[in-house]
């Protein structure tokens, strides 16, 4: 069935370091690819999304490329701050309307 | 537009009462769902809508049950509550536009211990 894998956290990086959380995915079709962010004790917020190969989201600073040939959809930001300390979730979305979410990955960022 | 709205926000039961989660959204959207969030799990799919008198199972759907008069609203009814069922609980809708492309917006969240 469809599913979505997430590297395990927890990470904690210094401010101002590279991160990258992988995530890969398995579905049938041409499903869209989500990034959604958990700040504490609040909902889900979708961060980034794309729609199809090789397009690239980005926001805040966040990029991520879909990939068909790896079946990827890897979140990459190229500084940190302390305010991106937060649970991101990588999801798909079928083509018959399912939203499937990966385990989550806790991001602990220091100063 | 107030969004995705849930009530209650806590909720403690003891095993085998039933209560009914509530969601509404005022975006008009046609999808809806909802979710279970747990350590180490991830969120998963309970019950999903396309749209008014639609419904479908998620990855976990046993113990819950749902229904959709309205677009506006949709409910989560737990029969009869089990331990198990401790979670944290989000309602999202999202516009059921072309190419599935349709980002999710979440409510607050209902968090449930059953005792």
């Amino acid at each position: 069935g469809d599913s979505v894998t997430q590297m395990e956290g927890p990470v904690t990086l210094s401010e101002e370091a590279f991160l990258t959380i992988n995530c890969t995915y398995t579905a049938t079709g041409y499903p869209s690819l989500f990034w959604y962010v958990q700040y504490p004790g609040e909902g889900l917020q979708l961060l980034l999304k794309a729609t199809k190969a090789d397009d690239k989201g980005s926001n805040k600073g966040f990029e991520a490329t879909y990939r068909k040939e790896t079946t990827s959809f890897h979140l990459e930001k190229g500084s940190v701050q302390v305010s991106d300390s937060a649970v991101y979730f990588c999801a798909l979305k079928t083509s018959y309307d399912k939203v499937i979410f990966g385990p989550g990955t806790s991001l602990s960022v220091i100063p | 537009n107030a969004g995705v709205t849930q009530t209650p926000k806590f909720q403690v039961l003891k095993t085998g009462q039933s209560m009914t989660l509530q969601c509404a959204q005022d975006m008009n959207h046609e999808y809806m769902s909802w979710y279970r969030q747990d350590p180490g799990m991830g969120l998963r799919l309970i019950h999903y809508s396309v749209g008014a008198g639609i419904t479908d199972q998620g990855e976990v759907p046993n113990g819950y049950n749902v229904s959709r008069s309205t677009t506006e609203d949709f409910p989560l009814r737990l029969l009869s509550a089990a331990p198990s069922q401790t979670s944290v609980y989000f309602c999202a809708s999202s516009y059921a536009g072309l190419a599935g492309a349709d980002t999710q917006y979440f409510g607050p969240g209902t968090r449930l211990t059953v005792l």
